[in-house]
């Protein structure tokens, strides 16, 4: 079974702080993305990679940026968080070659911003 | 502009009845589409893929179909169970490798 993990469920950062959120795959996926989940919105997708130390941006990458160190991680980092920023963060995973673009999404965090 | 549209936020059946939810797109031309459940406060989970030149396909309760002239795509769910309530997301797979495009969800309760 494919395995996505974020590193935390719940977050709660204060406005300016620098905040990590980190998703890690064990199926060798190529592709790894990050969205945000809010309500009404729907997902939108922040940044994608599709292999190491390559970033793409998505739909909202304002006040975001990533990074791709290694083909299992995908980070995304909120530079100087603030209120707006408060949603669910979601990552998945995909491959072209074996799943066929089917993502593979981790369980979230849900991220606050005081 | 492209749009993709599932056409009901929202969606109350009574258990037993077949539910059926609608995903709609405009200036795609999809590869294949796809349908996710979700959980409140979990991601999406993978359900069902069709490819363009398939009519229908069936996964137990699960039935999709996709008619490529009309840019429609139709996820039914026949005997709901209250155990079947969700959000339900379409997606759309363009061709290459291009990210996904999500539509913005229904929420399905089935009523006992």
């Amino acid at each position: 079974d494919v395995k996505v993990t974020q590193s935390s469920r719940y977050l709660v950062k204060r406005t300016g702080e620098k905040v990590f959120l980190e998703c890690v795959q064990d199926m060798d996926h190529e592709n790894m993305f990050w969205y945000r989940q809010d309500p009404g919105l729907g997902l939108r997708l922040i940044y994608f990679s599709y292999d190491v130390k390559m970033k793409e941006k998505g739909d909202i990458p304002e006040g975001y940026s990533v990074s791709r160190e290694k083909k299992e991680r995908f980070s995304l980092i909120l530079e100087s968080a603030s209120t707006n920023q408060t949603s669910m963060y979601l990552c998945a995973s995909s491959s072209l070659r074996t799943t066929r673009d089917t993502q593979y999404f981790g369980p979230g965090t849900r991220l606050t911003v005081l | 502009s492209q749009k993709i549209e599932q056409n009901s936020e929202a969606l109350n059946i009574q258990e037993g009845k077949t539910a059926t939810l609608t995903c709609n797109y405009t200036n795609y031309s999809p590869a294949y589409l796809q349908w996710y459940r979700q959980d409140p406060g979990r991601g999406p989970v993978f359900l069902l893929l069709i490819r363009e030149n398939e009519k229908e396909k069936r996964k137990e309760r699960l039935k999709v179909t996709f008619d490529t002239t009309l840019k429609q795509s139709l996820f039914h769910i026949t005997a709901s169970q209250p155990a079947d309530s969700a959000t339900y997301l379409c997606a759309l797979i363009l061709s290459g490798n291009t990210p996904l495009v999500f539509g913005k969800g229904t929420r399905l309760s089935v009523i006992a």
